[in-house]
Order: C-alpha cells, then structure tokens, then sequence
C-alpha cells in the first residue's frame, strides 16, 4: 500500500537550517509529482512548494521562496526539503502529499514537526 | 489569511446533513473544477474524500457529496455520524498552477 514517511523536524532557532525527508513506499515514485503542506498551529493548511516527477520544475509558496528548496532522488524514493534563514512563522506540521492531476493530494505523510524558536 | 473561505464551524446532530461553504475567485474555484476536500483528525495526516469537485475516492463513504456554483464549493455529510466530527479543508487548483486551501472548518457532531 501507498506510504509517505515524514522525518527531520526539530527544534531550529531563527535563521537556522533543517532539512525534511519524505520516504515514499507502494508505488512508483519516479510517475508523481510531490508536494510539500504544512499547517501552523492554530492555522489552517498551506500549501508550500511542489515538485515535477522527474524533479526539473518546481513552484513554491511566495512565503518560503528563496529560502525554501525542494528536491527528490527518485532512485531512493524520498522527497526533501531544505529550509533555511528559517523564521517563527516557519513553525508548523510539514507534510510531504503525492499529487495528482488539478491539484489533488491523494496520499499523505503522517507528519513532523518543525519548531522555529529561541 | 487563507486563500479560500470557510466557516470556522459548523455542527449537527446525528442523523442529519450538514453543508460546508468554501468560497474562492475566479481565479481559483471558479475557474477551474479542480475542488477537493479533505478531512483531518487530531495529531493525523489528512484525508482526501472529494476530488474535483465532486468526485469520492475509493472507500470514502458516500454520505460525503461535492458541489460547486460560481466561486463557491460546498461538501456536504449526510447522515451525521459521531466519527464524522473533524476539521475539513477545501483545497482548490489556482491560475498560479498552485493549491489554494481554506482555513478549515471544524464540525462538531452535537
């Protein structure tokens, strides 16, 4: 069955650097664009960056752009996100989605916690 | 300030149906028939229920219909169960070849 496995959240202070992975099992990784969501605390879901299946385009949020890189190893099956010059509004639930056609997010990962504070 | 809008809450008791409103621009719900929903318990991951507007993935019950008019969407459950009670997100497809969400709608099962 279809998993996505959330990891590398953390404790970062501002201006810091993190790096999320996704690892992706039950599928075909390489056939999918990727997407990464995340969800502040007391805020609703907000839609962070995405990626094509073979990793050539990539879109990302007007909050995070430039700071934010998105990137996949399709050989490996992961997903990543590297966040840097993070700030206190960076704080949420990130969570890797596998994409479908008009915007869809079909499956999810289950979720890790990235925590922007001093 | 989500892209989209929705109520903050909504609540029924069991039994009953219960509609949630999602309004958005031409831009995004209205231009396209790219709507979907997502339903989301505590500490879980979320769950996609309708796609495109109003279309149910396998295993999703259908109590849970899509709709759209103009720049609104709506879900709605009927047959109100006590596990339907979450927070449900709409989410759209946007003329930024992006994914606009709404802020989320809490419903309360009474």
């Amino acid at each position: 069955q279809v998993q996505l496995v959330d990891s590398g959240g953390g404790l970062v202070k501002p201006g810091g650097s993190l790096r999320l992975s996704c690892a992706a099992s039950g599928f075909t990784f390489g056939d999918y664009y990727m997407t990464w969501i995340r969800r502040a605390p007391g805020k609703g879901l907000e839609w962070v960056s995405y990626i094509s299946s073979n990793g050539r385009t990539t879109y990302y949020a007007d909050s995070v752009k430039g700071r934010f890189t998105i990137s996949r190893d399709n050989a490996k099956n992961s997903l990543y996100l590297q966040m840097n010059s993070l700030r206190a509004e960076d704080t949420a639930v990130y969570y890797c989605a596998r994409s479908r056609t008009g915007g869809r997010f079909d499956y999810w990962g289950q979720g890790t916690l990235v925590t922007v504070s001093s | 300030q989500s892209a989209l809008t929705q109520p903050a809450s909504v609540s029924g008791s069991p039994g009953q149906s219960i509609t949630i409103s999602c309004t958005g621009t031409s831009s995004d719900i209205g231009g396209y028939n790219y709507v979907s929903w997502y339903q989301q318990y505590p500490g879980k991951a979320p769950k996609l229920m309708i796609y495109d507007v109003s279309n149910r993935p396998s295993g999703v019950s259908n109590r849970f219909s899509g709709s759209k008019s103009g720049n609104t969407a709506s879900l709605t459950i009927s047959g109100l169960q006590a596990e339907d009670e979450a927070d449900y997100y709409c989410s759209s497809y946007t003329s930024s070849t992006t994914a606009a969400f709404g802020g989320g709608t809490k419903l309360t099962v009474l």
